[in-house]
């Protein structure tokens, strides 16, 4: 199984608060992602990073923040969580040939924002 | 024309019979294309990867790539309930350093 860690496994806020969901991966892959799954939506990417410092948007980045200082580290942040942002949140990886290579995914954060 | 169409089923079969997905998808550019196998409250996990026409077989399952068709497909063969779960399609994008695109998935349901 490819090395990621997601951080918190699960976890209940309140709307208004800040959240960092955390992912670490030991495969030493340039590519790292954040989705979000819905019913009815299926994964939609957030962000994504191709580098350290290298980030950019997806298709639903709005209300979204990412940061990568390290190669193993891409955190995810809710500035102010809304109940919309209620979801479960998934880490990937891939290498250096993003489009043609397989994604392996973290185990998920589960999310709820009252 | 969505970037990934999929039945959302739910695709009802009986143990022991073939399970036939379908996926088709927008970009002619698509060089790789994957299938992911999804279990409720579970992560995606990668089961086939496809990049030649023609059909890759593995153990029991068997993808089928049509780029001429845009088409790339799913067999599962002598279906157990533990294939019951949703599975994903997901074609490479023909644009160097982005990110896959996954279809909405379909529904596979395995009756003993």
């Amino acid at each position: 199984d490819a090395g990621i860690t997601q951080s918190p496994r699960h976890k209940v806020t309140e709307t208004g608060t800040p959240v960092t969901l955390r992912c670490h991966q030991t495969e030493n892959h340039r590519y790292m992602y954040w989705y979000r799954q819905d019913p009815g939506h299926g994964l939609r990417l957030i962000h994504y990073s191709y580098g350290v410092k290298d980030t950019d948007k997806g298709e639903v980045s709005d209300g979204y923040s990412v940061s990568r200082s390290k190669t193993e580290d891409f955190l995810l942040t809710l500035e102010s969580a809304t109940s919309s942002q209620t979801s479960v949140y998934f880490c990937a990886i891939s290498g250096d040939r993003a489009e043609v290579q397989p994604q392996h995914f973290g185990d998920g954060t589960r999310l709820s924002i009252l | 024309q969505k970037e990934v169409e999929q039945n959302s089923g739910p695709l009802s079969v009986p143990e022991g019979a073939i399970a036939s997905l379908n996926c088709t998808y927008s970009d002619r550019g698509s060089q790789s294309f994957f299938w992911y196998r999804q279990y409720s409250g579970k992560s995606p996990e990668l089961i086939m990867s496809i990049y030649s026409n023609g059909d890759k077989e593995d153990g029991r399952f068997t993808a089928q790539l049509n780029k001429a068709s845009q088409y790339v497909s799913l067999l599962i063969r002598d279906s157990q309930p533990s294939d019951s779960a949703t599975y994903l399609c997901a074609p490479g994008r023909n644009q160097a350093g982005t990110a896959l695109i996954f279809g909405k998935g379909t529904t596979l349901s395995v009756s003993s």
